[in-house]
Order: C-alpha cells, then structure tokens, then sequence
C-alpha cells in the first residue's frame, strides 16, 4: 500500500522569504501522480500543483515549485515570495495512475504560518 | 460553475444517532469520492462512485457507513447508529469522467460531524 508522510506538522515563513515544505512517500508503482493541495482556514481544498512521475521536469505554478526526486521518494513543495494569503494547511498526495479508482492518499499535512 | 458542495457544515450527534451527510458534485462530473479526516490524523479515502455506482468501497470503515449516489448526481453518506470515534471532517470531492491519475478532485468544504 502507499503511504505519504509529511514529517513537519507546523512550519512558519516571513512574508516575501522562501519555505520548502516536504514530503515523502512510499510506492512500487513506476508510474503515478502527486499532488499538493492547500486549504485554508474555514475553506476548500484547492490543487496547487500537480506532478506526473514520469516527467523528470519539475512542476512549476507561478510561485509554487516542487522537487521531485524520484529515486529518493521525495516530494518537497517550495512557496517563494511567500504572501499572507499562503497561509494555509498544506496535503502532499499521491494517486496512481491505474486502479483504485484513482483515490488519494494523502500525509498528516503541514499547516503554514506567514508572518507580517 | 458552483464548485462541490456538501450539508450540513456541521452537526452535532449523540452516539447511537443517526446522522446522514449530503455532497453535491460538480455537474457533469462523474467520479463522486468521500474522504474523512480524524482529528490529528491523515484524510483517509472512504469510497469512489462511478456516476451511481460503487466503484471501490474499501476505505469504509464498517457495516455502519452505508453511501448512495442517487442516479448518479448527488451523494449521500450515512452513519447508523454513529460511534463516538466517527467524529471528523468528511470530505466530497469529484472529477471528471475517466480514470487517469491526472484528474483533477475538486474537494467540497466537508461537514465536521461530532459525536458525542
């Protein structure tokens, strides 16, 4: 079974500095999808960014970024120019690409603090 | 285009009660998911209809959780009777027709279901 494990439950940034957010995870499958997804205070959960295993190319969404390092089964999400607005719980998940309905799994989550 | 709905936002039950959530998919979106989140653990995968049809149950928890998706629109999920540790945040969300790991879930707002 695959697992997601996001190991910092609370990370803080300034307002206009960088944070990396990260995860792991833990699959056999060759080909499959992560995603990041955020959600703030009270809201829905939105999709920030999405990567498909099989482009070694990073992911990029206007100031969001992600490292994918395939063999190391990591997943880390970068924030640059960070804004209040970023502040938010943060899902790293991941779904494979056949079977299971294409379901997500996701980690504990990150919540996110900016600063002013 | 309304987004993913559900009802209520919150409720508050004694155990033993029964309790029945709604979620509102996307029109024209035929993956329908339920998802739940304990208190301090990961959003776990509950099931996945195809339009009105159960496409992957296993996520559900036991004989006490019964989900219907009435001609393949809205969807409900009912908790009878309900336990103290089925308190959490539920969450709907659906995509598009198809299968690939690249469909986007668009996720409701979730109802908070307290059992007391």
């Amino acid at each position: 079974a695959q697992t997601v494990t996001q190991s910092q439950p609370e990370m803080s940034v300034q307002e206009a500095e960088t944070v990396t957010l990260s995860c792991t995870y833990d699959t056999s499958e060759s080909d499959y999808y992560l995603f990041w997804y955020k959600q703030p205070p009270s809201r829905q959960m939105i999709l920030v960014i999405r990567q498909e295993a099989y482009k070694q190319q990073n992911a990029t969404e206007n100031r969001f970024s992600v490292n994918f390092q395939k063999a190391a089964k990591s997943f880390s999400l970068k924030i640059s120019d960070s804004q209040l607005g970023d502040a938010a719980m943060y899902f790293c998940a991941y779904s494979g690409q056949f079977g299971a309905g294409n379901m997500l799994t996701f980690g504990g989550g990150t919540r996110l603090m900016v600063k002013p | 285009e309304a987004g993913v709905t559900q009802f209520p936002s919150h409720s508050v039950i004694e155990k033993g009660q029964t309790v029945t959530l709604r979620c509102d998919p996307i029109s024209g979106h035929d993956n329908l998911y339920w998802y739940r989140r304990v208190m301090g653990k990961e959003i776990k995968f509950l099931l996945h209809f195809v339009k009105e049809s159960k496409q992957d149950e296993s996520g559900m928890p036991n004989n006490r959780f019964l989900a219907e998706r009435t001609g393949g629109t809205y969807s409900t999920l009912k908790v009878q009777p309900a336990e103290l540790e089925d308190s959490g945040v539920y969450f709907c969300a659906s995509s598009q027709r198809g299968q690939g790991g690249n469909n986007e879930q668009f996720f409701g707002p979730g109802t908070r279901l307290t059992v007391l």
